[in-house]
């Protein structure tokens, strides 16, 4: 069962270089998520889309753009890497529905570690 | 606002109970949640709790849960070394959003 699959597992990249981190899933789910993991802050949304064709920005956007290529798969690009992008990147599915705390276990891929230096 | 709070960082002998707190402020989020992470890996969803129950158990997790000082807390029986790991609770939010907390990193001693 490959549930969520997350690309590439590592990456280190130059200030202002561009990536694209791919993202999975074989759930047939709804909703995917993208999440960064920074020390002493948990884990903090960035874009998510609740359907196919649909995104929506989190809590922490600024610098990220994600496409919903279709329903299994969603990308998150970053177009100019800056060192504070330095992060541990989940990307994060879930049957979810439009209600609001639907139950839905979310599940999440193995991570991503980017590193901008 | 949305916000989940935990302790960074708990200690507890291998045989012994170990209890996790969380707190959060949205009284709307429908379910909570507790997810464990081991060190290079990814999220493993541990337990869920639905906001109108008080306790939930599971072997030896139980998860107790004050809806009016919006507090969750997680209790695991007879701590054994593989407990080692960092514990993040998380609420619920609309389209299937989690808020987590930082995380608790729990050590487990012999």
């Amino acid at each position: 069962n490959a549930g969520v699959t997350q690309t590439p597992k590592f990456q280190v990249l130059k200030t202002g270089q561009s990536m694209t981190l791919q993202c999975a899933q074989d759930m047939n789910h709804n909703s995917m998520y993208w999440y960064r993991q920074d020390p002493g802050m948990g884990l903090r949304l960035i874009y998510y889309s609740a359907s196919e064709g649909t995104t929506d920005k989190g809590e922490v956007p600024n610098g990220y753009n994600v496409s919903r290529l279709n329903k299994r798969e969603f990308s998150l690009r970053l177009e100019s890497a800056a060192p504070s992008q330095t992060s541990v990147y989940f990307c994060a599915s879930s049957g979810g529905s439009l209600d609001r705390g639907s139950g839905n276990t979310i599940y999440f891929g193995e991570g991503s570690w980017l590193t901008v230096v | 606002g949305e916000d989940v709070e935990q302790s960074l960082f708990l200690s507890v002998r291998e045989g012994d109970s170990s209890v996790i707190n969380c707190t959060y402020t949205d009284s709307s989020s429908t379910y909570l949640y507790w997810y464990k992470q081991e060190p290079g890996a990814g999220l493993q969803l541990l337990t869920y709790i639905f906001s109108n129950m008080d306790m939930k158990q599971d072997q030896r997790l139980t998860v107790l849960l004050n809806k009016k000082d919006k507090h969750l807390s997680l209790r695991i029986a007879d701590t054994q070394t593989g407990d080692s790991a960092i514990y993040f609770c998380a609420e619920s939010m609309k389209y299937g959003k989690l808020i987590f907390g930082t995380g608790t990193r729990l050590q487990v001693f012999p």
